[in-house]
């Protein structure tokens, strides 16, 4: 399967703590984007890092991609029990269009 | 950003009918559109990548005679699950891609009885 791993599968927190996941994936990328899914709705964009880029902060989140480990990680600091949804990291292989997901977190913050 | 719409937002059907699914990009033109599948409690699945103009390319293990793609114009894909069964509930995703960008659409959740 071309799909990526994320772990962990699952996490719960207390409101207030961060909350960290990664992300490794198989193939070279052109980019890599993390996106929010609410139980039973659609994808939320969360943030694009282009494989030329290292980190990337946008107000709590803040991504960092290593590319010679094939692997990126999200953290969302100071979270709140909205924070609670599942989170994908997708990739688009260079020289390809398609996104890839990975296979997801589900994150539960604890209020 | 761009946005795709998708129509109808949910869909109940019988078993052995088929069901139309539209992907729409409101406010560009997207050469190329991609269909994903999911499943509860599960990621998003690429089951095929739609070209206007063209054939559709779809991924290892699904079916292009029960999912139907058509992408007759610039702004337009549609999916057809034909003759659907049960095991085809699930989320139906589109997305397309637009400045090196992909923007999805909210999804379509289809049960078939």
């Amino acid at each position: 399967s071309q799909q990526g791993e994320e772990d962990p599968q699952a996490l719960s927190i207390q409101e207030g703590e961060n909350a960290t996941m990664n992300c490794s994936y198989k193939t070279s990328i052109n980019n890599l984007q993390w996106y929010r899914q609410n139980s039973g709705r659609g994808l939320v964009h969360l943030i694009l890092i282009r494989s030329n880029e290292r980190e990337k902060h946008s107000g709590r989140l803040r991504v960092t991609l290593d590319t010679s480990k094939k692997s990126s990680s999200l953290l969302i600091t100071a979270s709140r029990a909205a924070d609670t949804a599942s989170y994908f990291c997708a990739t688009d292989s260079s020289g390809t269009y398609k996104y890839i997901f990975g296979t997801g977190t589900r994150l539960k913050v604890l209020a | 950003g761009a946005v795709v719409s998708q129509h109808p937002s949910w869909v109940i059907c019988k078993s052995g009918t088929s069901v139309k699914i539209e992907c729409r990009s409101l406010d560009f033109q997207a050469t190329t559109m991609f269909w994903y599948r999911q499943f509860p409690k599960q990621s998003l699945m690429l089951m095929a990548t739609s070209n206007e103009g063209s054939k559709a390319t779809y991924e290892q293990g699904v079916e292009k005679d029960k999912f139907l793609i058509n992408h007759a114009s610039l702004t337009l894909s549609t999916l057809t699950v034909t003759s659907a069964h049960p095991e085809d509930s699930s989320f139906y995703i589109c997305s397309a891609r637009v400045r090196g960008e992909q923007f999805f659409g909210p999804g379509t959740r289809l049960t078939v009885l």
